[in-house]
Order: structure tokens, then C-alpha cells, then sequence
């Protein structure tokens, strides 16, 4: 698996509050995810980056931004906190071997906004 | 838009024995790849198997396996040789073949919780 780690790994905050969760890679994937499992819906795509400085919508961007300055970093911010984004959020990173397209996700940060 | 289906939200089976876990999948696309990632307690996601549509063979990987039925858009998972260490959430998920990097994004069926006693 991809070297992929999440921090913080755990957070409580407060609504309103900016938050930025980051993800690291050490495998030099170009293309990196960002996931937010909640009960009862799966992963969901929040965004999603194609290369340094490329990125894109996913199915449930709303109230998040994301910035990759570096390949092996890739940023999740949620400019001001809500309730409904308590959730695990997931990290992953995809290789590309030919054909054989595969994403590895990092151990998840569990966020608690109150 | 892709949609992917797994009817089953808990099962449970016995240790050393089989058990097959459903899924189905939406697509207008010929061209796509379907995983099966296992998530334990712990709450990491652990790629089980992975299919390309375009083979016909099943995947195996020792005790997974999958019945691919590519015109019935359907993807079940069997274990054999049920271990207590399978005990875990099983989401199905879907990626589409397009070549665009960044494109093929994984869209995740809701999971099937199961319990693997002793």
C-alpha cells in the first residue's frame, strides 16, 4: 500500500471554526482523493486533485476547499465548521499501472464539530 | 450517473464456512472497474479484490473471490474458509474506465456489516 498518513487523527472543534485536515503521500501518486464516510451513505467524494494545483468537485464539495502545493500533500479545509460535517474522513491516493487503476486510502481522521 | 447497490446490510456466517455478499452496479459504460475493500474495526479501508471488465475470468485472491456477471451488472463477493478476522464492513465500489486521470473516481455502494462467529 501507499504510504499515506492523515493528521490531525482525531478532532473535536467548535461550529464556525476553520478546520484543515491534511493528507501525505510518500509514493509520488499524481492523483489524490478526499472521502467522507457518514452511516448509512458509504464514502462519498468530497474533491478530488489531478496534479499540483489541479483539483475538482466531487459529489459533496459543498462548504469545503482544497489545495495540493506540493505532490505528497493534499489539504482539506472547511472555512467555518458546521454540525453536519462531523464525519470519518478519508484520504486516498491512486496509482496507475497501464490499465490497473487502484486507490489506497490512509487510516482516516474523525471529525467531531459541536 | 453510476449507482452501486448492496441489498444486504448485515450478514453473519459461522467460522470455516462460505458466504457470498451481493452487489450490484448501474453503468451505461463498457469500460470500468469494480473493488471490493474491507473495513475493519480499526476503520481502515483494505483493498480485498479488484475486477476489470474487461476479463471474463473471475478475480481470485486465496480465499476471496467474485462472481462478475457483466450483463447482469452484478459483482458478489464469496469467502471461503470464513476467519474471525473477516469480521468487517464490505463496501463494493465502482470505478469508470474513462481516461481522463482524476477522473476515475470510486463510487461506494452503502456496505454489508458482517460477522464472521465462532
Amino acid at each position: 500500500d501507499a504510504g499515506i498518513t492523515q493528521s490531525p487523527r482525531h478532532k473535536v472543534t467548535e461550529t464556525g471554526t476553520p478546520v484543515t485536515l491534511r493528507c501525505h503521500q510518500t509514493e509520488n501518486h499524481r492523483y489524490m482523493y478526499w472521502y467522507r464516510q457518514d452511516p448509512g451513505h458509504g464514502l462519498r467524494l468530497i474533491h478530488y486533485s489531478y496534479g499540483v494545483k489541479d483539483t475538482d468537485k466531487g459529489e459533496v464539495s459543498d462548504g469545503y476547499s482544497v489545495s495540493r502545493s506540493k505532490t505528497e500533500d493534499f489539504l482539506l479545509t472547511l472555512e467555518s465548521a458546521t454540525s453536519s460535517q462531523t464525519s470519518v474522513y478519508f484520504c486516498a491516493t491512486q496509482e496507475r499501472e497501464g490499465l490497473y487503476q487502484t486507490q489506497y486510502f490512509g487510516p482516516g481522521t474523525r471529525l467531531l464539530v459541536l | 450517473a453510476q449507482t452501486v447497490t448492496q441489498s444486504q446490510p448485515e450478514m453473519s456466517v459461522q467460522e470455516a464456512e462460505t458466504v457470498t455478499l451481493s452487489c450490484t452496479y448501474d453503468t451505461s459504460e463498457s469500460n470500468y472497474y469494480l473493488f471490493w475493500y474491507k473495513q475493519p474495526p480499526s476503520r481502515q479501508m483494505i483493498l480485498v479484490i479488484r475486477q476489470e471488465a474487461y476479463k471474463q475470468q473471475n478475480a481470485t485472491e486465496n480465499r476471496f473471490s467474485v462472481n462478475f456477471q457483466k450483463a447482469a451488472k452484478s459483482f458478489s463477493l464469496k469467502i471461503s474458509d470464513s476467519q474471525l478476522g473477516d469480521t468487517a464492513m464490505y463496501f463494493c465500489a465502482f470505478m469508470s474506465g474513462g481516461t481522463q486521470g482524476g477522473s476515475e473516481k470510486l463510487v461506494f455502494g452503502k456496505g454489508t456489516k458482517l460477522t464472521v462467529n465462532p
